[in-house]
């Protein structure tokens, strides 16, 4: 029954290598978004989708892509992995509160 | 963007009230007031919101100036399982940016 639901929760990879994150929600909420959240825990908003269209778009590199195929998924899809992209990813979603899935730990080596 | 101003941490003693500020002197009249917490190794969770008016829930109560240019999360009776980072943010229209939060220590 979780409302929020992130794949996987660890990721460890090598840099340059692509690598995926899968985000589900079942609240039938109209915004997604996706969020960062560094060593120092500052929480940092990437993107925020509304019924399948992009409408906030941070400054984040090209290399991070997300896609969402229907308004329940919002998926993350890195390129060219490096360093610096090691932080825990949160996807959320919202209608008027917002509700964060459990995070993914990346950790590129 | 708004902004929010939080104090790095606070400490409190078990089953004392916390209160908690946030300034946002740049808050927009269509600006929600919301709060967050994050456990240990946990997603942020939802705490309270409001708008205007002060609001009360089984969690925590929220008093918010009369200018709205800041506000106050209130634990009643703070317990262990409190300590938490705790985040006041600005939501309008599904933009939202979390600031450094509070560090919130609950001593035995």
């Amino acid at each position: 029954d979780t409302a929020v639901s992130q794949t996987p929760k660890y990721l460890v990879t090598q840099m340059g290598n692509d690598k995926s994150i899968k985000c589900e929600q079942n609240l039938g909420h109209d915004t997604m978004y996706w969020y960062k959240q560094d060593s120092k825990k500052f929480l940092k908003i990437m993107f925020s989708y509304n019924n399948k269209e992009l409408i906030i778009n941070e400054t984040v590199p090209n290399r991070f892509s997300p896609k969402s195929p229907d308004k329940a998924h919002l998926n993350l899809h890195i390129n060219s992995l490096e360093l610096g992209d090691s932080a825990v990813y949160f996807c959320a979603s919202s209608q008027d509160v917002v509700y964060f899935g459990p995070g993914t730990r990346l950790t590129v080596l | 963007d708004a902004k929010t101003t939080q104090p790095n941490s606070m400490e409190s003693n078990e089953e004392e009230p916390v209160h908690l500020p946030c300034n946002h002197s740049t808050i927009s009249g269509t600006d929600y007031i919301h709060w967050y917490r994050q456990l240990p190794s946990q997603g942020p969770e939802y705490v309270i919101h409001g708008l205007t008016s002060n609001v009360n829930n089984r969690m925590a109560s929220l008093a918010i100036a009369e200018d709205r240019k800041s506000s106050t999360l209130i634990l009643h009776r703070a317990t262990l399982r409190d300590a938490a980072v705790y985040y006041c943010i600005l939501l309008n229209a599904g933009k939202s940016t979390f600031g450094d939060g509070t560090t919130l220590t609950v001593k035995p």
